[in-house]
């Protein structure tokens, strides 16, 4: 059982590139996150999704777009990369069925780098 | 929104000695508190969560954390440290608003063991 798999795990890239980065599930969660993670900053939501084919914004959605098109999947993408983006991108999931005291299962992370 | 404040953005404590992580909430209505930690380059694990069943919360490596709704806190410790619990702790509180389930987390609290 994979749980959570977030790919790629570091990438660099260049003011004003984009890149899509992939979260996938194999738990049949309906919930999926994706946060980022800045030092001193804690984690902060950028977009989550109530289920496939649904998304909605969190705290910090400004600069990313996501999809789920695929129940196991939901990718988040930056269209034009700023140095502001540079940080550790952490998705996660929710147990289908659970309640509101349910844990959140979170990938490995991914190591973004804007140059 | 229901939020989470944790004092103190670094702990240093000696290998044996007691363990004290803070961390207050903000809630409307009766929470759904987490811990959460951190080892290096790895996602976050779930250490605890408070479910309304005991206001103290036993977890796993040996943590435990009390509800303490006087005082609105959710502080996480354990007796004697090791130099194994040296990661980062996140305090996280649940926004249980509809459907839209999601987790609002602390800006942590990274725990240093000394020998």
């Amino acid at each position: 059982n994979a749980g959570v798999t977030q790919t790629p795990k570091f990438r660099v890239l260049k003011t004003g590139q984009s890149m899509t980065l992939l979260c996938a599930q194999d738990m049949n969660h309906e919930y999926m996150y994706w946060y980022r993670q800045d030092p001193g900053m804690g984690l902060r939501l950028i977009h989550y999704s109530v289920g496939e084919g649904t998304t909605a914004k969190g705290e910090v959605p400004d600069g990313y777009n996501v999809s789920r098109l695929k129940k196991q999947n939901f990718l988040l993408g930056l269209e034009s990369a700023a140095p502001s983006q540079t940080s550790v991108y952490f998705c996660a999931s929710f147990g289908q069925g659970a309640t509101y005291n349910s844990p959140l299962h979170f990938g490995n992370g991914t190591r973004l780098t804007v140059t | 929104a229901q939020s989470v404040t944790q004092l103190g953005s670094h702990v240093s404590v000696s290998e044996g000695a007691l363990v004290l992580l803070r961390c207050n909430y903000s809630s409307s209505v009766p929470p759904y508190l987490f811990w959460y930690v951190q080892y290096p380059n790895q996602g976050l694990q779930l250490l605890l969560k408070y479910t309304s069943a005991a206001t103290l919360v036993k977890g796993i490596n040996g943590f435990e954390a009390e509800f303490k709704k006087s005082e609105t806190s959710f502080h996480l410790t354990k007796p004697s440290a090791h130099m194994s619990d040296a990661a980062e702790y996140f305090c996280a509180v649940s926004d249980s608003g509809g459907s839209n389930y999601k987790l609002t987390f602390g800006k942590g609290t990274l725990l240093t063991v000394n020998p």
